[in-house]
């Protein structure tokens, strides 16, 4: 069974530009999770879909982001313009069901580094 | 609310001695907490889980944890350190819903 994939693995853009992440989930996982960790700060959770709906994103840090899941399957999130803050390293979970007893599994995450 | 604290940003072992790893967390939940491990270059890889059953949780690897209701404490041990266990380690906290909260990290190096 392939594990959550994502794409690219790095990506390096100048403080203006727009870049999309991908996060393809695990086959059959409706709830898939963004989290993002900044250089020398915690992991912190920014967005949770469900199917395609967004279920929670009260970590969104502002309207810059923007994360979509048509068809609920795989999911962008967009930064448009990117800003220095946003160098990071984000990353995609997808788990089986919503709720505390249910494993998160991630993808390796991608590097985003905005100079 | 919830929090993770992990005491130690960095550890140290020599290969072959005991490695410890200290969490505390605050939940205002009856929560879910996980140890995450991030080898190089690596996803995170979930080490073991505790929901509620047994307090003293087996993981992957030769890893455990031990829920301590009472001193808010979900420490990772393992008996004897391995060169691959080299990694970063997060203490995660879920509550009722599905965000996790993580710890900040704590970067685990083993000598030969």
């Amino acid at each position: 069974e392939a594990g959550v994939t994502q794409f690219p693995s790095h990506s390096v853009i100048e403080k203006g530009q727009t870049v999309t992440l991908r996060c393809d989930p695990i086959s059959g996982h409706d709830n898939l999770y963004w989290y993002r960790r900044v250089m020398g700060k915690e992991i912190k959770f920014l967005l949770h879909f469900v199917k395609e709906s967004k279920q929670d994103e009260s970590g969104m840090p502002n309207n810059r982001f923007l994360a979509e899941r048509t068809g609920g399957t795989y999911s962008t999130l967009k930064v448009q313009p990117a800003e220095l803050e946003d160098s990071g390293v984000y990353f995609c979970a997808s788990s089986q069901d919503s709720g505390r007893l249910y494993e998160q599994y991630f993808g390796p995450g991608t590097r985003l580094t905005v100079t | 609310a919830q929090s993770v604290t992990q005491l130690d940003s960095h550890v140290s072992v020599s290969e072959g001695t005991p490695v410890l790893l200290r969490c505390n967390y605050s939940s205002s939940y009856s929560p879910s907490l996980f140890w995450y491990v991030q080898h190089p270059n690596k996803g995170l890889q979930l080490l073991l889980k505790y929901t509620s059953a047994a307090t003293l949780v087996k993981g992957i690897n030769g890893f455990e944890a031990e829920f301590k209701k009472s001193e808010t404490s979900f420490h990772l041990t393992k008996p004897s350190a391995h060169m691959s266990d080299a990694a970063e380690y997060f203490c995660v906290v879920s509550d009722i819903w599905r965000a996790l909260t993580f710890g900040s990290g704590t970067r685990l190096q083993v000598q030969p």
